[in-house]
């Protein structure tokens, strides 16, 4: 697999710190986004970008923070303000526009733990 | 509200028998629905979407815009069928997708 990376995969940190999460494509998609998964939960949207320099919040926004500098690049803050930071995060790309090229790619994601 | 329901988290289905995963949108436009897997230490992928309809590793789903509904089906079930799968949907011209909290099929030996 290839085309979009998520580092590290095993995070650790105390807590009351802020830690960013990495997410790199090569694909050349306009959209990324960020989704956190929990058992039982599902996938949530926590932030979403259509395009360079633009970013609309997701359902879970509250305590996480996105920038969107370059178009192959899309992190993650989960700040100390997050109540409940351990979880699985999933990075994913779409070309986005029209219905039929709605489809999503996931990166590997990366398991925050906080101590 | 746009909202997608699996109402089982758990199916355990012995191997060679038919499969079915429940899913049921609530949406008020034309929506585009999906089924995304995701394999033991795989990564999360599209298996299938039904404006294709075609048929995934014999996996098939119908929309049903009456009972609003867009079950996940396969005649004969296969071990490695076994993974989480979520159901999810999208409107014309929305920029995000919505997922159901998934399904974990099990399948027995």
């Amino acid at each position: 697999d290839g085309g979009i990376t998520q580092s590290p995969k095993y995070l650790f940190r105390k807590e009351g710190q802020n830690v960013t999460l990495s997410c790199e494509q090569n694909l050349n998609h306009d959209a990324m986004y960020w989704y956190r998964q929990d058992p039982g939960q599902g996938l949530r949207l926590i932030y979403y970008s259509q395009i360079v320099n633009d970013f609309q919040k997701g359902d879970i926004a509250e305590g996480y923070s996105v920038s969107r500098e370059k178009k192959e690049s899309f992190p993650l803050t989960v700040t100390s303000a997050q109540k409940n930071p351990t979880a699985f995060y999933l990075c994913a790309t779409g070309t986005g526009g029209a219905v039929t090229q709605n489809e999503q790619f996931f990166g590997p994601g990366t398991r925050l733990t906080v101590l | 509200a746009q909202r997608v329901t699996q109402p089982e988290k758990l199916l355990s289905v012995f191997k060679g028998a038919p499969v079915e995963l429940k899913c049921n949108y609530s949406y008020s436009g034309s929506p585009e629905l999906f089924w995304y897997v995701q394999y033991s230490r795989q990564r999360l992928q599209l298996l299938l979407r039904h404006i294709s309809r075609e048929s995934i590793k014999g996996f098939t789903a119908d929309l049903n815009k009456g009972e609003t509904s867009f079950h996940l089906k396969k005649p004969f079930a296969q071990e490695e069928d076994s993974a989480m799968y979520y159901c999810a949907l999208s409107g014309q011209g929305d920029d995000k997708i919505i997922f159901g909290k998934g399904t974990r099929l099990h399948i027995l030996p």
